[in-house]
């Protein structure tokens, strides 16, 4: 098993170029989520999937969609990039959600962002 | 790899040691709080879970203690290796807010031969 795969792993823009991260996992889960790590902060919560079919907002979704494209891949478009989207992206899964008595989530290697 | 934390607060052991990172978490309502460790250039990596309704959990090498009272969370490492430097995480979570991890900054912990 692979667990969670993202690509790329390093990404360069330009203000106002637009690009789509990409994340898969084999583990069969249900949630998928995306996050950001800026330095000195922990991550924040962009977009979650709980299930296929469904998206919500996080903490910080402005400036990203996101796409749950079947219930192994999970993507975050960035439409017009901005240098305050320079950042670290994860992506994650668990098999079920808090509220369904989910528990750990599983992470991907991080893609670097920089927007120039 | 990627720097997790610029300016992140340390703790540096001796190696054999014992290590405890501490974390206050900021939402009393919260009842699922975990430790995550995140070596250089890697994603978080879980180590530890604990609910509300328990105050001590145990693992390999790594307790867990809640005190719900003043909202602080522990991770105690027991015989500290080199392999345990990392920045560590503590994230809380309210089931009924439905999804929503929340990070701390961070500790990193530097381990000394």
């Amino acid at each position: 098993n692979a667990g969670v795969t993202q690509t790329p792993k390093f990404q360069v823009l330009k203000t106002g170029q637009s690009m789509t991260l990409q994340c898969a996992q084999d583990m069969n889960h249900n949630s998928m989520y995306w996050y950001r790590q800026d330095p000195g902060m922990g991550l924040r919560l962009i977009y979650y999937s709980a299930s296929e079919g469904t998206t919500d907002k996080g903490e910080v979704p402005n400036g990203y969609n996101v796409s749950r494209l079947n219930k192994r891949e999970f993507s975050l478009r960035l439409e017009s990039a901005a240098p305050s989207q320079t950042s670290v992206y994860f992506c994650a899964s668990s098999e079920a959600p808090w509220d369904r008595g989910g528990n750990e989530q599983f992470f991907g290697p991080g893609t670097r962002l920089t927007v120039l | 790899g990627e720097s997790v934390g610029l300016h992140l607060p340390t703790l540096s052991v001796q190696e054999g040691d014992n290590s405890i990172i501490n974390c206050a978490y900021s939402n009393s309502a919260s009842d699922y709080f975990i430790w995550y460790k995140q070596e250089s250039g890697k994603g978080p990596q879980f180590i530890i879970d604990i609910r509300s309704n328990m105050d001590k959990r145990q693992g390999q090498r790594v307790t867990v203690l809640l005190n719900k009272t003043v909202k602080h969370l522990s991770l105690q490492i027991a015989a500290t290796q080199p392999g345990d430097s990392a920045v560590y995480f503590c994230a809380e979570s309210f089931s009924g807010g439905y999804n929503k991890l929340i990070f701390g900054a961070g500790t990193r912990l530097a381990v000394h031969p």
